[in-house]
């Protein structure tokens, strides 16, 4: 059974950097699979945010394309997420998920993990 | 700026039918913008129902089902149960790996 879980501070102050780490157990992200990071503001809507393969090749969502970047750490069969000069915009739930490209194309976010609250506040 | 569209409430009584559509505010929703669902229950992380328009995920219920209704990708729950009381959000493929989410609706079941 594959396992997600984020980690990371709950609370980033305003033009600080957000960074989290997604763990995955039960499978290798070195065999396949894209991985991603999802948003949701509190008692909003849904934001895809990025895609990473293992080899590092990336999708962003073209909104935040210059404040995300998203580095794989196969060695700890992780990857995160990293969001530059955050705003009280960016105060969301974070998750991370893995984007399922091999049942069908081009793809379908299988497995999630249960989230982390993240406060942007000094 | 690509928006998806869908109803922010609806109601269901439970045994009924009910229709989610999902458009996009520059065009039509076709399969090949491989239209997929999911299920949000409060607290917990969203769960994939539909994809590729109308392929169910493992493990779902047939009374959901998805199809391409007019210009718009449409999730149908037949015989709504009180479990079904959740949000569902529509998710779009925009080519180049670029996924977008629609704002997601509301199901009340009563």
């Amino acid at each position: 059974q594959v396992l997600l879980r984020e980690s990371g501070p709950g609370l980033v102050e305003p033009s600080e950097t957000l960074s989290l780490t997604c763990d995955v157990s039960g499978y290798s992200i070195s065999t396949g699979y894209y991985w991603a990071w999802i948003r949701q503001p509190p008692g909003k809507g849904v934001e895809w945010l990025g895609s990473v393969y293992h080899s590092g090749s990336t999708y962003y969502n073209p909104s935040l394309k210059s404040r995300v970047s998203m580095p794989v750490d196969t060695s700890k069969n992780q990857f995160s997420l990293r969001l530059d000069s955050v705003t009280a915009a960016d105060a969301a739930i974070y998750f991370c998920a893995r984007l399922d490209r091999i049942t069908a194309y081009p793809g379908l976010f299988d497995t999630w993990g249960q989230g982390l609250l993240v406060t942007v506040s000094s | 700026q690509t928006v998806v569209t869908q109803e922010p409430s609806f109601s269901v009584s439970p045994g009924g039918t009910v229709t989610l559509t999902c458009g996009l505010n520059s065009g039509s929703v076709s399969s090949r913008y491989y239209p997929s669902w999911y299920q949000q229950i409060s607290g917990l992380a969203p769960r994939i129902l539909i994809y590729n328009t109308d392929t169910r995920s493992s493990g779902v219920p047939d009374r959901f089902s998805g199809s391409i209704l007019g210009n718009k990708a449409a999730l149908t729950i037949t015989g709504a149960q009180a479990d079904d009381e959740a949000h569902y959000f529509c998710l779009l493929y925009m080519g180049s790996g670029i996924w977008v989410f629609g704002g997601g609706t509301s199901l009340t079941v009563l």
